[in-house]
């Protein structure tokens, strides 16, 4: 399996600009999870699907960010506008039920969001 | 505080061991994770130890559970320059459905 995919690897946007981020998480796998990683809050989790469903949001910043998951191979984040204070590396990971220690969360490569 | 600390810098010399401490508050936690992030890419799992063991090995990983006093630590023995990278700690929990909470990281740099 080729692992799970993102898109843009990097983006460079203006302020106010809209970023869409998009991720194809592994086939199978029925947990879906968008993080954010920078250097003063570490790695947080804004939001996480099961079977195509959010099932907790409340890592999601604000009402500009928004994540959807129209079927099982494809997720999308989008920031609407955005800001500067958003640039952040996004990581999209995918799991199997349960999330047990068999069940390993899988990470893709991130995307590099820089918002000037 | 947070749900899982951990010191964010770590340096070590070539062919020394090191350890990276963690200690976590949630006393429910069953599964205790070791992830590794190399410059640039995602995290991936390196180990992790179920809550009713103390320690378990892995070529040159061990990692050690207190459970007492909530602490887990990961020893890289003979450190190489190519485990420079970011450690993250994390648990999970039943009640949390085993959704893992990271720590912020620590990042070994490992030095000639």
């Amino acid at each position: 399996d080729a692992g799970v995919i993102q898109s843009p690897r990097h983006e460079v946007t203006e302020m106010g600009q809209e970023v869409t981020l998009r991720c194809k998480p592994i086939s199978g796998h029925d947990y879906l999870f968008w993080y954010r990683q920078t250097m003063m809050r570490g790695l947080e989790l804004l939001i996480y699907f099961n079977n195509n469903v959010p099932i907790d949001d409340s890592g999601m910043p604000e009402d500009r960010f928004s994540a959807k998951m129209p079927n099982a191979s494809f997720s999308t984040l989008k920031i609407q506008p955005s800001e500067p204070r958003d640039s952040a590396v996004y990581f999209c990971a995918s799991s199997l039920p349960g999330t047990g220690p068999g069940n390993t969360i899988y990470f893709g490569e991130g995307s590099w969001l820089t918002v000037v | 505080g947070e749900d899982v600390e951990q010191s964010l810098f770590l340096s070590v010399r070539e062919g020394d061991s090191s350890v990276i401490n963690c200690t976590y508050t949630d006393s429910s936690s069953t599964y205790l994770y070791w992830y590794k992030q190399e410059p640039g890419a995602g995290l991936q799992l390196l180990t992790y130890i179920f809550s009713n063991m103390d320690m378990k090995q892995d070529q040159r990983l061990t990692v050690l559970l207190n459970k007492k006093d909530k602490h887990l630590s990961l020893r890289i023995a003979d450190t190489q320059t190519g485990d420079s990278a970011i450690y993250f700690c994390a648990e999970s929990t039943s009640g949390g459905s085993y959704i893992p909470t990271f720590g912020r990281g620590t990042s070994l740099i490992v030095h000639p």
